[in-house]
């Protein structure tokens, strides 16, 4: 079946440019999480939602990072006024229950972001 | 604050070899240690979840150990081949009812033809 899928896969913003970065989970997970990985890091926690409502936002580094899953299903990372920082590979995962750390969790290919 | 540790970096082993990494993290609240292999402009490929002491787990030529009360997992790969060139993670799952992933930085695994 049909894997994660995010887009845009490569997104390249002028300092002070809004993006917003798509992630589509596999149909029907319940939950869904975001990472960030930063040039020779491991990818860091953002985010995570169970359904519609996100449970957990502690990984997101300040108030221009914002995320949402209106429906539950696709969901979307947005970042305002991009800052060089912010250039990272964003990555999207999801897992079929919200059954916590003992599920595997399936991943997106990444959205790269360049911040000029 | 977790911290999950990983070496070396990177490893450069000719085609046969066999070889090993490691992933170290703090052995207290563990709850779940996970593997991953990331080839490049590819997702990364959940290879284990590991969550008893002394788990061993094995898939194809590959498999893991796990020692959780002197917190490490070995990561083994028998009779590397060069589609086994990629970055291999390890994550740590908290007790948290999220199931935040804690990640090592990886290490990069080259095998030569």
């Amino acid at each position: 079946g049909a894997g994660v899928s995010q887009s845009p896969r490569y997104k390249v913003a002028k300092r002070g440019q809004d993006v917003a970065l798509r992630c589509d989970p596999i149909s029907g997970h319940v939950s869904l999480f975001w990472y960030q990985q930063a040039l020779g890091q491991g990818p860091e926690f953002l985010t995570y939602f169970q359904n519609e409502a996100q449970l957990d936002k502690s990984g997101l580094p300040s108030d221009r990072f914002f995320a949402e899953r209106p429906e539950g299903s696709v969901s979307t990372l947005k970042i305002q006024r991009t800052q060089q920082e912010d250039s990272a590979v964003y990555l999207c995962a999801s897992s079929p229950l919200g059954a916590g750390g003992q599920e595997t969790q399936y991943f997106g290919p990444g959205t790269r972001l360049l911040v000029l | 604050i977790l911290n999950v540790e990983q070496s070396p970096q990177s490893l450069h082993v000719q085609e046969g070899d066999s070889t090993n990494f490691t992933c170290s993290f703090p052995s207290s609240n563990f709850y779940a240690l996970h593997w991953y292999r990331w080839e490049t402009a590819k997702s990364p490929e959940a290879l284990f979840v590991m969550t008893l002491n002394g788990d061993e787990k094995k898939k194809g030529r590959i498999s893991a150990t796990l020692n959780t009360k002197e917190g490490y997992s070995y990561l083994y790969i028998k009779g590397s081949q060069p589609e086994d060139s990629a970055t291999y993670l390890c994550a740590s799952a908290g007790s948290s009812n999220t199931g935040k992933l804690i990640f090592g930085q990886g290490t990069t695994l080259q095998v030569k033809p």
